[in-house]
């Protein structure tokens, strides 16, 4: 399995910072990279998949870059509604597997 | 817009089978992949397994031997078996649209499996 892992693992930041969340593959994953955003009693929403598309109705402050095994989510002005825990996500190889989550919360 | 919907037992006893249906709204099970993901409570998220309309399946090795997932076009809908359900097997379980990434997911259900 192709293990991922996520630093920091925690974050505390203020409204209007600049947030950076890596991520780190295992072994080669190409740009078969996702991101989610996840807020305490629901599920995943999807931000960003093949490592920089963002996906519909997200907002553009939400970036991704990377490729290979080291992955970078960037968002760039940080807003009240951004406060949640973050995962990737592999889609290169079985199975599909999630880092263990970057929490965001308020500074 | 795309919709997923789970449903069934929310509690299930230990050794049985935790069954599970994902009805989707707004678009075609005919097309795409559908996923399995869930999530014990305060931990992360372990994808299952998924299922395409032609009825191949790929799990997750880790429950591979005790998951089944099927697959019914007239109905819209599918499903997952996970037989003999530990204690270990409770989690929300969410269902998912899946493009190697999941980009609708259901709210979720809490299925927790009992002694």
């Amino acid at each position: 399995d192709i293990q991922m892992t996520q630093s920091p693992s925690s974050v505390s930041a203020s409204v209007g910072d600049r947030v950076t969340i890596t991520c780190r593959a295992s072994q080669s994953i190409s740009n078969w990279l996702a991101w989610y955003q996840q807020k305490p009693g629901k599920a995943p929403k999807l931000l960003i998949f093949t490592t920089s598309s963002l996906q519909s109705g997200v907002p553009s402050r939400f970036s991704g870059s990377g490729s290979g095994t080291d992955f970078t989510l960037t968002i760039s002005s940080l807003q009240p509604e951004d406060f949640a825990t973050y995962y990737c996500q592999q889609g290169n190889s079985f199975p599909f597997t999630f880092g263990p989550g970057t929490k965001v919360d308020i500074k | 817009q795309v919709q997923l919907q789970e449903s069934g037992p929310g509690l299930v006893k230990s050794s049985e089978t935790l069954s599970l249906t994902c009805t989707v709204s707004g678009g075609s099970v005919s097309h795409y992949y559908w996923s399995w993901l869930r999530q014990p409570a305060g931990k992360g998220l372990e994808w299952i397994g998924r299922i395409y309309a032609s009825g191949t399946t790929k799990y997750n090795p880790s429950l591979e031997g005790r998951v089944t997932m099927s697959l019914d076009t007239s109905k819209n809908h599918f499903s997952l078996d996970l037989t003999s359900a530990t204690a270990a097997d409770t989690a929300v379980y969410y269902c998912a649209r899946d493009s190697n990434h999941f980009d609708y997911c259901g709210q979720g259900i809490l299925v927790t499996v009992s002694s």
